[in-house]
């Protein structure tokens, strides 16, 4: 079965400091992936995704993903942490086969100052 | 505005009282779906729709129904809920039953059973 999984349910950085969150998926068929930003009360939001292509993908406020195929990771990463990217992070992957979003448990985010 | 809207935001009810979240989707989407999120669980899939009168399981629909008669509107029902069922709810929606557009989310619900 397709799988998502994130290590580190918690990672914190200091601000200024690259940030790098991390997640591996399952499937014999390299999915289509997403990662999302959820703040606190709030819904999730699209950060960026994957679908085919270029396998280094540009999100909104910084952020950007790279899909490695032989590695089955599409971690995220931001150069430098804001404080404002204090959040939880989801990865999915949607499986054109199944019709399913499968999330990952989850990163939260926590930013030193 | 181009939203999904979830109602309520907060409820608390008690076992067994019959209730019902309602969705509604303004950018006539075909998929919808509804997902619990628990800590350290993620969001699991309750339910999911591909389009008008077409619904199916998701990973853990035990104790909900949904139904889906307009495009707009999925809501989810809990028809006797339990304590277990306690969680925060969201729905979502994208506009190709076979994908791989991102989901759109609404701002939650989140549910107590006492």
């Amino acid at each position: 079965a397709q799988s998502v999984t994130q290590l580190g349910s918690h990672v914190s950085v200091s601000e200024g400091a690259l940030v790098l969150l991390r997640c591996n998926y399952s499937s014999s068929v390299p999915p289509y992936l997403f990662w999302y930003v959820q703040y606190p009360n709030q819904g999730l939001q699209l950060l960026l995704k994957y679908t085919t292509g270029a396998t280094l993908v540009k999100g909104i406020n910084g952020f950007e993903a790279e899909f490695k195929k032989s590695e089955t990771s599409f971690h995220l990463t931001k150069p430098s942490a804001h404080m404002s990217d204090a959040a939880e992070y989801f990865c999915a992957a949607f499986s054109s086969g199944t019709y399913k979003y499968i999330f990952g448990t989850g990163t939260r985010l926590k930013v030193l100052a | 505005e181009a939203q999904v809207t979830q109602n309520p935001r907060y409820l608390i009810t008690v076992t067994g009282k019959k209730l019902t979240v309602t969705c509604s989707q303004n950018m006539n989407h075909e998929y919808m779906s509804w997902y619990r999120q628990d800590p350290g669980l993620g969001l699991r899939q309750i339910y999911y729709s591909m389009n008008v009168e077409v619904t199916d399981k998701g990973d853990v629909p035990e104790g909900y129904k949904v139904s889906r008669k307009e495009k707009r509107n999925f809501p989810l029902i809990l028809e006797s809920p339990s304590p277990n069922q306690t969680s925060l709810y969201f729905c979502a929606s994208s506009p190709q039953s076979g994908g791989p557009e991102p989901l759109h989310f609404g701002n939650g619900t989140r549910l107590t059973v006492t």
